[in-house]
């Protein structure tokens, strides 16, 4: 079975661009996380996807970042226009629908972003 | 606050030296925690969760509700076993269960 995954898996772009990351769950898995560590800080969290729908997008940085899920199947995560505080590496993370009991969380490889 | 506190940046053990990677938490409520473990050039993966109660690769860990503590053991440290350690919380409220991480530890093991 194939993991979740991210593309690209690294993405160097200019401060005032706007760059696209793709994250492709686990086939049949509802729960899509987005998280993002930022250099020398901890995993933070960004938002949750539960099939299309937003579940929890407290912690989006601000309305430069936009997500979205459209059929409930892979995600995209932009940036618009990056600021040079973005850099970091953007995780992607699935799960099965929870039932009371949190599932695992299978994370991707990672998006490394840096604007310059 | 929800928080999660690694102490230690850093870890290095000789092989065969016990190791114990240390985890503190701050949390309202009845708290999941979990240890996840990225090795050099894998992703980040699921080490173990209180819940289980589980041994994993050696390791475990024991949720100490007075201490607000989970932290991670093992006997004997195997060289395998360098990588970066996040301890983690699911928590936040709601069905979101997000996890809240550390900083991370970085067990380094000499041969």
């Amino acid at each position: 079975e194939a993991g979740v995954t991210q593309f690209p898996s690294h993405s160097v772009i200019e401060k005032g661009q706007t760059v696209t990351l793709r994250c492709d769950p686990i086939s049949g898995h509802d729960n899509l996380y987005w998280y993002r560590r930022v250099m020398g800080k901890e995993i933070k969290f960004l938002l949750h996807f539960v099939k299309e729908s937003k579940q929890d997008e407290s912690g989006m940085p601000n309305n430069r970042f936009l997500a979205e899920r459209t059929g409930g199947t892979y995600s995209t995560l932009k940036v618009q226009p990056a600021e040079l505080e973005d850099s970091g590496v953007y995780f992607c993370a699935s799960s099965q629908r929870p039932g009371g009991v949190s599932y695992e969380q299978y994370f991707g490889p990672g998006t490394r972003l840096t604007v310059t | 606050a929800q928080r999660v506190t690694q102490p230690e940046k850093l870890l290095s053990v000789f092989k065969g030296a016990p190791v114990e990677l240390k985890c503190n938490y701050s949390y309202s409520g009845s708290p999941e925690l979990f240890w996840y473990v990225q090795y050099s050039r894998q992703r980040l993966q699921l080490l173990l969760r209180h819940i289980s109660r589980e041994s994993i690769k050696g390791f475990t860990a024991d949720l100490n509700k007075g201490e607000t503590s989970f932290h991670l053991k093992k006997p004997f440290a195997q060289e395998e076993d360098s990588a970066m350690y996040y301890c983690a919380l699911s928590g936040g409220g709601g069905a979101t269960n997000k996890l809240i991480f550390g900083t991370g530890t970085l067990l380094a093991v000499q041969p």
